[in-house]
């Protein structure tokens, strides 16, 4: 069956432009969510979708980030006037609901952020 | 910051041997769950361990959690050249506030 999906799979913008980042979740999955990897890094939580419900946006770095989740399927995270440490991979996962009983979170390929 | 912390950063070893990774946190966890991520991929989940939990096996997988040491170790048996990749602990603490990342550990196995 089809997994998450992300586009595009690489971006590469020059300093100060904004991009859109594209993420599907599976089919059914109520739970989304975004994440950030700098080169050797480990992953950044950004921001988690729940349904309806408010999303909890605790991890975005700063207020150039923001995420929308339209019709609770695909996700869209956009970073205003980007900068040169905004240049990482941008991991989206989904799963079914209840995160704190640890249901398993699937990856999506990742979208390649290189900014100039 | 809430991560939590892989050792070995890196690890290489010969295919057939074991491989093993730990993983120590600093919060009251709800669980552990162990990742793969192969290079240019997406990560991949391979096994979940509750906090009321001590060991857990999943094929050459196992895992064991020592929550009064806040620590967790992945151990991979008869490793594969196929086995090369990056390996995540993550886990969410009791509040639920939080899905926090190691920084990983590199494994190679040598054929």
């Amino acid at each position: 069956g089809a997994g998450v999906s992300q586009s595009p799979s690489n971006k590469v913008t020059e300093k100060g432009k904004d991009v859109e980042l594209r993420c599907d979740p599976i089919s059914g999955h109520t739970a989304l969510y975004w994440y950030r990897q700098s080169l050797g890094q480990g992953l950044e939580f950004l921001i988690y979708f729940q349904g309806n419900s408010a999303p909890d946006k605790s991890g975005l770095p700063s207020d150039r980030f923001s995420a929308e989740r339209t019709g609770g399927s695909v996700s869209t995270l956009t970073i205003q006037r980007t900068q040169q440490e905004d240049s990482a991979v941008y991991l989206c996962a989904s799963s079914l609901p209840s995160w704190t009983t640890g249901e398993t979170q699937y990856f999506g390929p990742g979208t390649r952020l290189l900014v100039l | 910051s809430q991560q939590g912390e892989e050792d070995p950063q890196a690890l290489s070893i010969q295919e057939g041997e074991n491989a093993t990774m730990n993983c120590s946190y600093k919060t009251s966890i709800n669980n552990l769950q162990w990742y793969r991520q192969n290079s240019g991929r997406g990560l991949v989940h391979l096994i979940l361990i509750r906090s009321n939990e001590r060991e857990k096996h999943s094929g050459r997988l196992r895992v064991t959690l020592d929550t009064s040491k806040k620590s967790s170790s992945l151990l991979i048996t008869a490793s594969r050249a196929a086995d090369t990749a990056s390996y995540f602990c993550a886990y969410t603490d009791n509040y639920g506030q939080n899905f926090v990342f190691g920084p990983g550990t590199r494994l190679s196995v040598l054929p």
